[in-house]
C-alpha cells in the first residue's frame, strides 16, 4: 500500500491562472480532507469529503473548490489564484466514522508568481 | 470557534534531558487532543491522541480541562526525537476528521 498519494509534487504559477491538485487516499480509506500549510504555520482545513460531497468546510473562498470520485480519489481546484494562495497542500485520507487518526500524503507545493 | 497556540517556535533540548511541548486550546465543547509529527523528509503522521491514553515513543500527553492544555512530555530527549510537532484539536461530537493545529514546535535535541 503507498499510503496516500499526490501528484504533482510541485507546480508553479501566475497569479490569476487555475489550478487542480490530485490526491488518492489510502486503500480502504473513504474520506479525503485538504489542508493547506503556509510556511512556517500549521495545516489549515479547507474542506473534506465523503460520498462525492463536501462534508465539511474551512474558512476558504469559493475559489477553493473540489471533487471526489467514486474511487474516493479527490481533487483540489483553486481558480483566481493569488500570491497568497502560495503554500504546501496537504491531503489527508481517514474513515468517515469516528475519530481514526488521518494519514497524510507528502503534499503538493504550489508557488503562484 | 476553536484555537490552538503552540507558544515555543523552537525547543532545543540536550540528549538525556527531558523535553515538554506546549499546547493550549480554546474550545467550547469537548474536544479530542492530538499530536502529530513530522520526522525530516517524511510526512506528517499521528504520534498520540489523549483518548487512547498511551505512550508512543516515551511520550505522554496529559489532558487538562481546567487549564485547558495537552502539552506533551517526555522524560529523557534521544536524538530521533529532532522534529516538527503539532498539536491539534476536533470537536468530538464531529463525524470524520477536521483538525485544527497549532502553528507547530520544531525540537531539536543535540548530542
Amino acid at each position: 500500500d503507498a499510503g496516500v498519494t499526490q501528484s504533482p509534487t510541485h507546480l508553479i504559477k501566475t497569479r490569476g491562472q487555475q489550478v487542480t491538485l490530485r490526491c488518492s487516499p489510502k486503500s480502504g480509506h473513504d474520506t479525503v480532507s485538504w489542508y493547506q500549510q503556509a510556511l512556517g504555520q500549521g495545516p489549515q482545513f479547507i474542506f473534506q469529503y465523503y460520498e462525492e460531497e463536501e462534508r465539511q468546510r474551512g474558512n476558504f473562498p469559493d475559489r477553493f473548490s473540489g471533487h471526489q470520485f467514486p474511487n474516493y480519489s479527490s481533487e483540489l481546484n483553486v481558480n483566481a489564484l493569488l500570491l497568497g494562495d502560495s503554500a504546501l497542500y496537504l491531503c489527508a485520507s481517514s474513515f468517515m466514522t469516528g475519530h481514526e487518526k488521518l494519514f497524510f500524503g507528502s503534499g503538493t507545493q504550489l508557488s503562484v508568481l | 470557534a476553536q484555537r490552538v497556540t503552540q507558544p515555543e517556535k523552537l525547543l532545543s533540548v540536550f540528549k538525556g534531558a527531558p523535553v515538554e511541548l506546549k499546547c493550549n486550546y480554546s474550545y467550547s465543547g469537548s474536544p479530542e487532543l492530538f499530536w502529530y509529527v513530522q520526522y525530516s523528509r517524511q510526512r506528517l503522521q499521528l504520534l498520540l491522541r489523549h483518548i487512547s491514553r498511551e505512550s508512543i515513543k516515551g511520550f505522554t500527553a496529559d489532558l487538562n480541562k481546567g487549564e485547558t492544555s495537552f502539552h506533551l512530555k517526555k522524560p529523557f530527549a534521544q536524538e530521533e526525537d529532532s522534529a516538527m510537532y503539532y498539536c491539534a484539536l476536533s470537536p468530538i461530537k464531529a463525524a470524520g476528521n477536521k483538525l485544527t493545529f497549532g502553528g507547530g514546535t520544531r525540537v531539536l535535541v543535540k548530542p
